[in-house]
């Protein structure tokens, strides 16, 4: 059974800190990487896909970074704001075409 | 693109009741999926198809069946509700998915609850 491991589970900081956060996936079989956002009461959006070791993705105050020789992945914000409160997913990809989910690491951006 | 839509939005069952939640895309995705959410676990797959006609079982099909006539629609059904099918569900659709390279794009989401 393959796992996709999130930390921290929740994080509280202050708006105007940086923060970051990891998964973790299998190294073998590796197709893909997604980061997912999912605020509250609505539907998750995909933030990234990644698919080459040493991938790194920017979108704004978001980036992520990829390492599949070791399996992880990092989720970085720089200085967060109230509305980056979220959840945020990882999903380890194979070929298969199917997703596995991490349990998410829930943000909480205090103004 | 009104995207991906589930209908209902909420529900309350009784045990043993039936019910169809509908799903529908309208971006020609191929791959679509069903997932639930329950709290702490993340998404779990249900069910997914990789095109009309075509479909598999993700890690928790157990009470749960689909179909796939149409690209377009991916009805979830619960023949016999059980109250550990109380849950959320999303439904999600993808570009071919071969190499799991595209993002899902996730519907509203199902809110079930079985008494």
């Amino acid at each position: 059974i393959l796992n996709v491991e999130q930390s921290p589970q929740s994080l509280h900081v202050q708006e105007g800190d940086s923060t970051n956060f990891t998964c973790s996936f299998p190294s073998s079989n590796f197709y893909a990487l997604h980061w997912y956002r999912w605020e509250t009461a609505k539907s998750p959006e995909a933030l990234f896909v990644m698919t080459l070791n040493g991938d790194e993705k920017k979108k704004g105050r978001i980036s992520a970074t990829l390492n599949t020789k070791e399996g992880y992945s990092y989720l970085y914000i720089k200085g967060s704001q109230p509305e980056d409160s979220a959840t945020y997913l990882c999903a380890f990809g194979s070929n298969t075409g199917k997703l596995i989910f991490g349990q998410g690491t829930t943000l909480q951006v205090k103004p | 693109n009104a995207g991906v839509t589930q209908t209902p939005k909420f529900r309350i069952l009784k045990i043993g009741q039936s019910m169809t939640l509908q799903c529908t895309q309208d971006m020609n995705h191929n791959y679509m999926y069903w997932y639930r959410q329950d709290p702490g676990m993340g998404l779990k797959l249900i069910y997914y198809s990789v095109g009309a006609g075509i479909t598999d079982k993700g890690e928790v099909p157990n009470g749960y069946n689909v179909s796939r006539s149409t690209t377009e629609d991916f009805p979830l059904r619960l023949e016999l509700a059980a109250p550990s099918q109380t849950s959320v569900y999303f439904c999600a659709s993808s570009y071919r998915q071969g190499n799991s390279n595209q993002p899902q794009h996730f519907g509203d989401g199902t809110r079930l609850s079985i008494l």
